[in-house]
Protein backbone atom coordinates (compact mmCIF):
# COMPACT_ATOMS: atom_id res chain seq x y z
CA UNK A 1 0.00 0.00 0.00
CA UNK A 2 0.88 3.73 -0.89
CA UNK A 3 2.23 5.75 2.30
CA UNK A 4 1.24 9.06 3.55
CA UNK A 5 2.73 11.59 5.56
CA UNK A 6 1.46 13.97 7.51
CA UNK A 7 2.88 16.23 10.87
CA UNK A 8 2.58 14.73 14.25
CA UNK A 9 0.59 17.35 15.65
CA UNK A 10 -0.44 21.16 14.86
CA UNK A 11 -2.37 23.65 17.19
CA UNK A 12 -5.21 26.15 15.50
CA UNK A 13 -7.19 28.86 16.62
CA UNK A 14 -10.93 28.55 17.81
CA UNK A 15 -12.51 29.48 14.44
CA UNK A 16 -10.13 30.17 12.01
CA UNK A 17 -9.90 28.35 9.10
CA UNK A 18 -7.45 24.67 9.52
CA UNK A 19 -4.81 23.47 6.98
CA UNK A 20 -3.93 19.54 7.29
CA UNK A 21 -1.40 18.40 4.91
CA UNK A 22 -0.77 15.08 3.93
CA UNK A 23 1.99 14.39 1.11
CA UNK A 24 1.52 10.84 -0.77
CA UNK A 25 4.33 11.21 -3.53
CA UNK A 26 3.59 6.93 -3.97
CA UNK A 27 0.35 7.22 -4.75
CA UNK A 28 -0.86 5.42 -7.65
CA UNK A 29 -3.55 6.58 -10.33
CA UNK A 30 -6.77 4.80 -9.09
CA UNK A 31 -5.78 5.65 -5.04
CA UNK A 32 -8.65 7.77 -3.35
CA UNK A 33 -7.59 9.87 -0.86
CA UNK A 34 -9.73 9.83 2.05
CA UNK A 35 -9.66 11.58 5.59
CA UNK A 36 -10.95 10.16 8.64
CA UNK A 37 -10.94 11.45 12.31
CA UNK A 38 -10.81 10.17 15.76
CA UNK A 39 -12.48 12.54 18.66
CA UNK A 40 -10.93 11.34 22.06
CA UNK A 41 -12.27 8.04 23.67
CA UNK A 42 -13.87 7.24 19.84
CA UNK A 43 -13.54 4.98 17.22
CA UNK A 44 -12.43 6.74 14.06
CA UNK A 45 -15.24 8.63 11.53
CA UNK A 46 -14.92 9.16 8.06
CA UNK A 47 -14.56 12.83 6.78
CA UNK A 48 -14.37 13.03 3.20
CA UNK A 49 -12.40 11.50 0.33
CA UNK A 50 -11.42 12.49 -3.15
CA UNK A 51 -9.92 11.23 -6.51
CA UNK A 52 -8.37 14.19 -8.57
CA UNK A 53 -10.80 17.18 -7.93
CA UNK A 54 -11.36 19.23 -4.64
CA UNK A 55 -14.40 18.31 -2.70
CA UNK A 56 -16.31 19.73 -0.03
CA UNK A 57 -19.31 18.33 1.69
CA UNK A 58 -20.64 19.46 5.80
CA UNK A 59 -17.68 18.52 7.61
CA UNK A 60 -14.87 19.76 5.50
CA UNK A 61 -12.97 20.38 1.99
CA UNK A 62 -10.41 18.39 0.12
CA UNK A 63 -7.78 20.15 -1.75
CA UNK A 64 -5.68 17.73 -4.08
CA UNK A 65 -2.44 18.94 -6.08
CA UNK A 66 -2.82 18.82 -10.02
CA UNK A 67 -0.15 15.87 -9.94
CA UNK A 68 -2.12 14.10 -6.81
CA UNK A 69 1.53 13.70 -4.33
CA UNK A 70 -0.33 15.88 -1.59
CA UNK A 71 -3.62 17.09 -0.39
CA UNK A 72 -4.34 19.42 2.45
CA UNK A 73 -7.66 18.83 4.37
CA UNK A 74 -8.83 22.42 5.46
CA UNK A 75 -11.60 22.74 7.97
CA UNK A 76 -13.28 26.14 7.27
CA UNK A 77 -13.81 27.18 11.47
CA UNK A 78 -12.40 25.60 13.53
CA UNK A 79 -14.12 24.66 17.11
CA UNK A 80 -13.18 23.01 19.97
CA UNK A 81 -15.28 19.95 18.79
CA UNK A 82 -12.48 19.28 16.48
CA UNK A 83 -10.18 18.35 18.43
CA UNK A 84 -8.97 14.99 17.11
CA UNK A 85 -6.64 12.89 15.60
CA UNK A 86 -6.64 13.44 11.73
CA UNK A 87 -5.72 10.49 9.26
CA UNK A 88 -4.91 10.60 6.17
CA UNK A 89 -5.06 6.79 3.83
CA UNK A 90 -5.10 5.76 0.75
CA UNK A 91 -7.54 3.33 -1.06
CA UNK A 92 -6.19 1.35 -3.27
CA UNK A 93 -8.17 -2.13 -4.76
CA UNK A 94 -7.79 -4.39 -1.75
CA UNK A 95 -9.97 -4.13 1.39
CA UNK A 96 -7.52 -2.63 3.68
CA UNK A 97 -7.53 0.78 5.52
CA UNK A 98 -3.54 1.13 6.41
CA UNK A 99 -3.46 4.02 9.44
CA UNK A 100 -0.48 6.19 10.19
CA UNK A 101 -0.34 7.79 13.58
CA UNK A 102 -1.90 10.72 11.73
CA UNK A 103 -2.07 14.58 12.79
CA UNK A 104 -3.36 15.48 16.13
CA UNK A 105 -5.13 18.50 16.06
CA UNK A 106 -5.79 20.90 19.14
CA UNK A 107 -8.32 23.59 19.06
CA UNK A 108 -7.03 27.01 21.48
CA UNK A 109 -9.97 29.08 22.75
CA UNK B 1 -29.49 1.86 12.86
CA UNK B 2 -27.14 1.22 15.30
CA UNK B 3 -24.19 0.85 13.27
CA UNK B 4 -21.45 -0.69 14.14
CA UNK B 5 -21.88 -2.51 18.45
CA UNK B 6 -18.63 -3.52 20.19
CA UNK B 7 -19.18 -5.55 23.54
CA UNK B 8 -18.08 -5.78 26.42
CA UNK B 9 -17.23 -1.60 26.68
CA UNK B 10 -14.21 -2.47 29.20
CA UNK B 11 -12.54 -5.61 30.36
CA UNK B 12 -9.98 -6.80 32.31
CA UNK B 13 -8.47 -10.04 32.21
CA UNK B 14 -5.71 -11.99 33.80
CA UNK B 15 -2.70 -13.43 31.67
CA UNK B 16 -3.86 -17.19 30.37
CA UNK B 17 -7.33 -16.56 30.25
CA UNK B 18 -10.19 -16.51 27.36
CA UNK B 19 -12.76 -14.02 26.23
CA UNK B 20 -14.53 -12.87 22.87
CA UNK B 21 -15.09 -9.58 21.72
CA UNK B 22 -18.20 -9.37 20.35
CA UNK B 23 -18.87 -6.72 17.21
CA UNK B 24 -22.06 -6.88 15.00
CA UNK B 25 -23.35 -4.48 12.17
CA UNK B 26 -26.94 -3.93 11.35
CA UNK B 27 -26.14 -2.09 7.93
CA UNK B 28 -25.78 -5.78 5.83
CA UNK B 29 -21.97 -4.77 5.40
CA UNK B 30 -20.03 -7.77 3.70
CA UNK B 31 -16.59 -6.60 4.83
CA UNK B 32 -15.86 -6.44 8.71
CA UNK B 33 -12.72 -5.94 10.10
CA UNK B 34 -10.75 -5.49 13.51
CA UNK B 35 -8.25 -3.21 14.56
CA UNK B 36 -6.15 -2.77 17.37
CA UNK B 37 -4.48 0.52 18.37
CA UNK B 38 -1.96 0.93 21.86
CA UNK B 39 -1.34 4.51 23.12
CA UNK B 40 0.13 7.06 20.39
CA UNK B 41 -0.14 4.90 17.44
CA UNK B 42 -2.56 4.21 14.66
CA UNK B 43 -5.12 1.60 14.33
CA UNK B 44 -3.37 -1.51 13.49
CA UNK B 45 -4.98 -4.42 11.34
CA UNK B 46 -5.86 -7.76 13.32
CA UNK B 47 -8.30 -9.75 11.38
CA UNK B 48 -11.04 -9.50 8.64
CA UNK B 49 -14.02 -11.01 6.68
CA UNK B 50 -15.19 -10.06 3.04
CA UNK B 51 -18.33 -11.87 4.07
CA UNK B 52 -20.04 -15.00 5.85
CA UNK B 53 -17.53 -17.44 5.84
CA UNK B 54 -14.87 -16.18 4.84
CA UNK B 55 -11.67 -14.42 7.16
CA UNK B 56 -8.03 -13.36 6.50
CA UNK B 57 -5.22 -12.70 8.66
CA UNK B 58 -4.20 -8.17 8.61
CA UNK B 59 -0.82 -7.04 9.74
CA UNK B 60 -1.40 -8.60 13.27
CA UNK B 61 -3.02 -11.65 13.58
CA UNK B 62 -1.00 -13.32 16.36
CA UNK B 63 -2.65 -14.45 19.42
CA UNK B 64 -6.51 -13.48 18.33
CA UNK B 65 -9.39 -16.11 16.08
CA UNK B 66 -11.64 -14.78 14.22
CA UNK B 67 -15.09 -16.48 12.51
CA UNK B 68 -17.80 -15.12 10.42
CA UNK B 69 -20.71 -17.14 10.59
CA UNK B 70 -23.41 -14.55 9.98
CA UNK B 71 -23.19 -11.65 7.51
CA UNK B 72 -24.15 -9.61 11.09
CA UNK B 73 -21.70 -10.95 13.27
CA UNK B 74 -17.89 -11.04 13.51
CA UNK B 75 -16.10 -11.92 17.22
CA UNK B 76 -12.50 -11.71 17.84
CA UNK B 77 -11.04 -14.59 20.33
CA UNK B 78 -7.88 -14.02 22.54
CA UNK B 79 -7.44 -17.68 23.27
CA UNK B 80 -4.76 -16.76 25.94
CA UNK B 81 -4.50 -13.44 26.94
CA UNK B 82 -1.51 -11.84 27.49
CA UNK B 83 -0.19 -8.55 28.90
CA UNK B 84 1.03 -7.51 25.13
CA UNK B 85 -2.30 -7.79 24.22
CA UNK B 86 -3.48 -4.86 26.30
CA UNK B 87 -5.20 -2.54 23.90
CA UNK B 88 -8.38 -0.69 22.73
CA UNK B 89 -9.78 -2.85 20.23
CA UNK B 90 -12.24 -1.00 16.79
CA UNK B 91 -14.38 -3.46 15.28
CA UNK B 92 -15.30 -1.91 11.71
CA UNK B 93 -17.54 -2.41 8.86
CA UNK B 94 -18.12 -1.20 5.08
CA UNK B 95 -20.32 -2.43 2.04
CA UNK B 96 -17.53 -4.83 0.65
CA UNK B 97 -14.36 -3.26 1.05
CA UNK B 98 -13.27 -3.58 -2.29
CA UNK B 99 -15.03 0.14 -3.18
CA UNK B 100 -12.50 2.88 -3.68
CA UNK B 101 -15.00 5.16 -2.54
CA UNK B 102 -16.35 2.97 0.56
CA UNK B 103 -16.42 4.35 3.65
CA UNK B 104 -15.59 2.47 6.64
CA UNK B 105 -17.67 2.75 10.06
CA UNK B 106 -15.97 1.68 13.28
CA UNK B 107 -17.55 0.94 16.53
CA UNK B 108 -17.35 2.64 19.91
CA UNK B 109 -14.27 0.63 20.57
CA UNK B 110 -13.30 -2.01 23.63
CA UNK B 111 -10.37 -1.57 25.91
CA UNK B 112 -8.72 -4.24 27.36
CA UNK B 113 -6.22 -4.23 30.20
CA UNK B 114 -4.54 -8.03 30.61
CA UNK B 115 -3.05 -8.08 34.00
Amino acid sequence: DAKTTQPNSMESNEEEPVHLPCNHSTISGTDYIHWYRQLPSQGPEYVIHGLTSNVNNRMASLAIAEDRKSSTLILHRATLRDAAVYYCILKGGNEKLTFGTGTRLTIIP
Amino acid sequence: NAGVTQTPKFQVLKTGQSMTLQCAQDMNHEYMSWYRQDPGMGLRLIHYSVGAGITDQGEVPNGYNVSRSTTEDFPLRLLSAAPSQTSVYFCASSYSGRGLQETQYFGPGTRLLVL
